[in-house]
């Protein structure tokens, strides 16, 4: 079954620990994206990547960051330097002319 | 700035009666604009689609209408169910530009038995 993958579901991380989140498409998709979700907020994005080797910065980089060495994958980590990270992630993937496809999404809280 | 508003942060609506969710954008270069339907602790899952050149699309209980001249697009659910009840986003691209999504904030959808 095609998909989108993300893991783990419920992440905790200590004040000061950088974590990496995964996400694994087998979509053959080119594009994949991260966003954060806050409660009583839209979807923001983090970074995307349009095609292996090469990521942009979104809205909300800051404190984050990515690599896209294969292209059915796209981790993100959240560093400490990131102020605020307890959120939900998640992360997606495109190709032209279809919609977005979403992982399940990770829950990260900072403990 | 946000690029696609969602004016109306939640809605109940009556089981069996019409759900109408607003969305109005600001960027006159998107011509993509998708709904997505969100249940908590789950990743968004994709709804419905139109594209520029149309004004209406229609998938089962679901109809998008988009009016270009007001940047809005508003998603119809006739008859609303209880199953319905969840986050709905509104998301806009530039189609063949990258197509890097833009969402609106969602708006909560409450469906009474």
């Amino acid at each position: 079954d095609g998909g989108i993958t993300q893991s783990p579901k419920y992440l905790f991380r200590k004040e000061g620990q950088n974590v990496t989140l995964s996400c694994e498409q087998n979509l053959n998709h080119d594009a994949m994206y991260w966003y954060r979700q806050d409660p009583g907020q839209g979807l923001r994005l983090i970074y995307y990547s349009q095609i292996v080797n090469d990521f942009q910065k979104g809205d909300i980089a800051e404190g984050y960051s990515v690599s896209r060495e294969k292209k059915e994958s796209f981790p993100l980590t959240v560093t400490s330097a990131q102020k605020n990270p307890t959120a939900f992630y998640l992360c997606a993937s495109e190709t032209r002319n279809t919609e977005a496809f979403f992982g399940q999404g990770t829950r990260l809280t900072v403990v | 700035d946000q690029q696609v508003k969602q004016n109306s942060p939640s809605l109940s609506v009556q089981e069996g009666r019409i759900s109408i969710l607003n969305c109005d954008y600001t960027n006159s270069m998107f011509d993509y604009f998708l709904w997505y339907k969100k249940y908590p602790a789950e990743g968004p899952t994709f709804l419905i689609s139109i594209s520029s050149i149309k004004d209406k699309n229609e998938d089962g209980r679901f109809t998008v209408f988009l009016n270009k001249s007001a940047k809005h697009l508003s998603l119809h659910i006739v008859p609303s169910q209880p199953g319905d009840s969840a986050v709905y986003f509104c998301a806009a691209s530039v189609k063949n530009y990258g197509q890097n999504f833009v969402f609106g904030p969602g708006t909560r959808l409450s469906v009474l038995p």
